[in-house]
């Protein structure tokens, strides 16, 4: 099946710095990915969504200066957590729908990136 | 202003017993709804999902769910669960011309061998 690749699955890193995670779909090309924040208590928030070969769209709350998003390619999302504070230690998550299969397919989740910022 | 709603957030089941957890949702026009499952350790999976027709929906490891448009529900049931079944069940929506999901918060199920 579909395959959504997230790199890298954990990340620790310095207050302040910068943190790119990738999300790569494998077998199918994505206009589409989506980038999702998890909470300890477990519940998922949508940050934002990434368009290939346009600006993503961020949800109301998400500092879009803060976190980046570029899709380059039908294949290939990167978030970039910019001067990363503590609090932004959470886990991150993305997903992509085949473009084939439309806006109604199901999505395909990568497997998370843990980030922790000290 | 669109959201889902799930009402157990840690249920413990001994192996065997029937499993129902509860969905509901905030949204306004035609919805599609899902249930995803992530096992320890692993990514979220698609367990089921409905878009349209039949209510009553089959997925994966003999679970279903019923969509109860009037009640604005989309709950999810297993006759009878298996330790292997241990996991957070997410239930989400979204609409039909988006692939947008907003997510519940998830529930713990807990199955006891």
């Amino acid at each position: 099946g579909a395959v959504v690749s997230q790199h890298p699955s954990r990340v620790i890193c310095k207050s302040g710095t910068s943190v790119k995670i990738e999300c790569r779909s494998l077998d199918f090309q994505a206009t589409t990915m989506f980038w999702y924040r998890q909470f300890p208590k477990k519940s998922l928030m949508l940050m934002a969504t990434s368009n290939e070969g346009s600006k993503a769209t961020y949800e109301q709350g998400v500092e879009k200066d803060k976190f980046l998003i570029n899709h380059a390619s039908l294949t290939l999302s990167t978030l970039t957590v910019t001067s990363a504070h503590p609090e932004d230690s959470s886990f991150y998550i993305c997903s992509a729908g085949d473009a084939l299969e439309g806006t109604n397919s199901p999505l395909h989740f990568g497997n998370g990136t843990r980030l922790t910022v000290t | 202003a669109q959201s889902v709603s799930q009402h157990n957030h840690h249920v413990i089941l001994s192996e065997a017993a029937s499993l129902e957890l509860g969905c509901n949702y905030s949204y306004g026009g035609t919805v599609n709804l899902f249930w995803y499952v992530q096992y320890p350790g692993q990514h979220l999976q698609l367990l089921l999902k409905y878009f349209s027709g039949d209510p009553l929906v089959k997925g994966i490891k003999g679970f279903e769910a019923e969509f109860i448009k009037s009640k604005f529900s989309f709950n999810l049931r297993k006759p009878s669960v298996q330790w292997s079944d241990t996991a957070e069940y997410f239930c989400a929506v979204t609409g039909s011309n988006t692939g947008k999901l907003i997510f519940g918060q998830g529930t713990t199920l807990q199955v006891k061998p």
